[in-house]
């Protein structure tokens, strides 16, 4: 059974950073494009990253670009987003979710970063 | 970028009944491997989103038959051939050919 479990989230100051971790069970990481979708509170889904399965492409939504950067570990079966300058508007959920058909499929609980001074 | 746009923003409907979302796309979104990349999504109260639909029509595993996806060029629908009380949510349309991947605004199905 795919599981995605997400830590790292809290509170931060504005401009500060954090480092999101994905942690993946019953399947093999190795095998698959994974993404960071946010969702700030009461508020609808927002693409943020993907990470193609061996590394060698990566994309970002226009909002985090220079700030965020999508990394992985597969021999540790983890997926990580390192968030740099922080701001306010980046207070959300962020989901790590795998690709399947070229389109996000399997989401992990979430984890909830809060971006205040 | 794509922009999807979602109608209705809220769908109050009656257990048993069809119920139907549509979404519309700014323009077409066919991939180079002549897929178009539509998704749809089920976001229950307090949970993590699912996906019940891939590739305009594709249902994934697990998903009830009763939801169909269909649809081509800038429109799409999901539809919910009867309610059930466990549907109610948000339903999120989102293309995946192009970067960005964007979303749809979000539809909240509701009982009545």
């Amino acid at each position: 059974e795919v599981q995605l479990v997400e830590s790292g989230g809290g509170l931060v100051q504005p401009g500060g950073s954090l480092r999101l971790s994905c942690a993946a069970s019953g399947f093999s990481l190795s095998k698959y494009w994974m993404h960071w979708v946010r969702q700030a509170p009461g508020k609808g889904l927002v693409w943020v990253s993907r990470i193609k399965n061996d590394e060698s492409g990566t994309n970002y939504a226009d909002s985090v670009k220079g700030r965020f950067t999508i990394s992985r570990d597969n021999a540790k079966n983890t997926l990580y987003l390192q968030m740099n300058s922080l701001r306010a508007e980046d207070t959300a959920v962020y989901y790590c979710v795998t690709d399947r058909w070229l389109g996000p499929a399997d989401w992990g609980q979430g984890t909830l970063v809060t971006v205040s001074s | 970028d794509v922009v999807m746009t979602q109608s209705p923003l809220s769908l109050p409907v009656t257990l048993g009944q069809p119920a139907s979302i549509s979404c519309r796309s700014s323009q077409t979104f066919v991939h180079t491997d002549g897929n178009t990349y539509l998704n749809w999504f089920q976001q229950r109260p307090g949970q993590s989103p699912r996906r019940l639909i891939y590739k305009v029509s594709n249902r994934d595993s697990g998903v009830p038959d009763r939801f169909s996806g269909s649809g081509s060029g800038t429109d799409f629908t999901l539809k919910i051939s009867r309610v059930e009380a466990e549907d109610v949510g948000v339903y999120y349309c989102m293309q995946s050919t192009h970067i960005p991947l964007t979303f749809g605004g979000g539809t909240r199905v509701e009982i009545k």
